[in-house]
């Protein structure tokens, strides 16, 4: 069975940058024709989408991230990886990787990670 | 990118119905898209549940009831999930989702207690 665990640190530091990890295991990131994202969602608030790519490296982003975002897959350890820098205490949020599928849904979680931006 | 609005809350006694709705911005169609909705219970991960197309055109993730159903409004440009038969384990954050041109978008969730 497919599971996604995020890791990283749990604490930035304003003006700094953001990276986590995303480890794929049950199956391969290169299995077709899944993508795969992040998502994430600060305390109380709801989801916003960071970004999706396909192990062919074609990435997506949110338009209101997209100078200030970057996403990258690593075949040969199965993971994929998100980094987000000069993050202020807006970007503090549970951030969660997910598995999307042809018809366009992320229908595969991980659990998440919290992230707090703080000096 | 779009803006999905959803009710902030909504309310129903067990053996209810439930219609959350998520409407879409004008300029986008609701018929154009396919609406997926998810379920998030405090401290977990979002939880996929369906998307609806149209009635020929619909898809329930494995394991979730059929009391959980989609549909539209094409007067309101607005998805809607039902929810049959609430039960209180239905006590959730539902949050709608569209994808149009390489983006995803969320509706901001509606919180729907079973009273």
């Amino acid at each position: 069975q497919l599971q996604l665990h995020e890791s990283g640190p749990g604490r930035v530091r304003p003006s700094e940058t953001l990276s986590l990890t995303c480890t794929v295991s049950g199956g391969s990131i290169r299995s077709s024709p899944y993508y795969w994202g992040w998502i994430r969602q600060p305390p109380g608030k709801g989801l916003e989408w960071i970004g999706s790519l396909y192990y062919t490296g074609a990435t997506y982003y949110n338009p209101s991230l997209k100078n200030r975002v970057a996403m990258s897959v690593d075949t040969s350890n199965n993971q994929f990886s998100l980094k987000l820098p000069s993050v202020t205490a807006a970007s503090t949020a549970v951030y969660y990787c997910a598995r999307g599928d042809i018809l366009g849904a992320f229908n595969i979680w991980g659990l998440g990670t919290m992230v707090t931006v703080s000096s | 990118q779009p803006v999905l609005t959803q009710p902030p809350s909504s309310s129903a006694s067990p053996g209810e119905s439930a219609r959350l709705t998520c409407t879409l911005p004008s300029d986008f169609n609701v018929e154009n898209y396919n609406i997926y909705w998810y379920q998030q219970k405090p401290g977990s991960p979002p939880r996929y549940l369906l998307f609806y197309f149209s009635d020929s055109d619909k898809g329930q993730e494995i394991g979730v009831p059929s009391r959980f159903s989609g549909s539209k409004d094409a007067s309101a440009n607005a998805g809607i999930l039902l929810i049959s038969g609430l039960q209180s384990e239905d006590e959730a954050e539902y949050y709608c989702m569209i994808w149009p041109n390489n983006t995803w978008v969320f509706g901001g969730g509606t919180k729907l207690t079973v009273l």
